[in-house]
């Protein structure tokens, strides 16, 4: 079984709709990251989150909402989705940094 | 990815070897991480370098220069598989940072 989970692994959805990604891990992993991906922008990051009561912002966080809801999961939500979060969305894990991260499969997400 | 410098875009031949290159700025700096990402897929680990010198993991190796803000990825004897992005990623206590990317593609 895969160690960091995705789910939906593709979705496509309306302007306006509020959607939820989904990530769940195995890993006993304290530290739980969300990052897109776009074409010729590479990963950039969303909001992380170091344990259940610690949530930061990342470099791109406006739109964006997460929640904790345990150690192992850590979900993202779109309140009002717009075209230009249509992306490649993925969960990655760590230990205590710097530590290599682990990414879960990714949700493609189109926003139409 | 911001500070982050690798070439957008290399070619090579099966059975060669290819050397990506990345610069990065120096500040703050806790390690350099490579990782391989096919496309539409995951981004993997390959390398992990905090210290100077040459990391050799099979076919690939990376090299770190800490005063330089340099590294790079040395794949060698390349198969058709080895066709991905390589990202130069640069580690911090609280984040990583990513580049771009150098999308690399091994032909016959």
């Amino acid at each position: 079984d895969a160690d960091v989970t995705q789910t939906p692994r593709n979705r496509i959805t309306k302007t306006g709709k509020r959607i939820m990604l989904e990530c769940s891990q195995t890993k006993g992993h304290d530290r739980m990251y969300w990052y897109r991906q776009d074409p010729g922008l590479g990963l950039r990051l969303i909001y992380y989150s170091f344990d259940v009561k610690d949530i930061n912002k990342g470099e791109i966080s406006d739109g964006y909402s997460v929640s904790r809801q345990a150690q192992a999961k850590f979900s993202l939500s779109l309140e009002s989705a717009i075209p230009n979060q249509t992306a490649l969305y993925f969960c990655a894990t760590s230990g205590v940094a710097p530590d290599t991260q682990y990414f879960g499969p990714g949700t493609r997400l189109t926003v139409l | 990815g911001q500070n982050i410098d690798q070439p957008t875009e290399m070619t090579a031949t099966e059975g060669a070897i290819v050397q990506i290159n990345c610069t990065y700025q120096t500040s703050g700096f806790n390690g350099l991480f490579w990782y391989q990402q096919h496309a539409g897929e995951a981004p993997t680990f390959l390398s992990y370098n905090v210290l100077d010198g040459l990391e050799e993991k099979g076919r690939f190796s990376s090299f770190l220069s800490r005063s330089k803000g340099y590294s790079y990825l040395l794949l060698k004897e390349l198969q058709m598989k080895d066709s991905a992005s390589y990202l130069c990623v640069e580690g911090g206590f609280q984040k990583l940072v990513f580049g771009t990317g150098t999308r690399l593609l091994v032909s016959p």
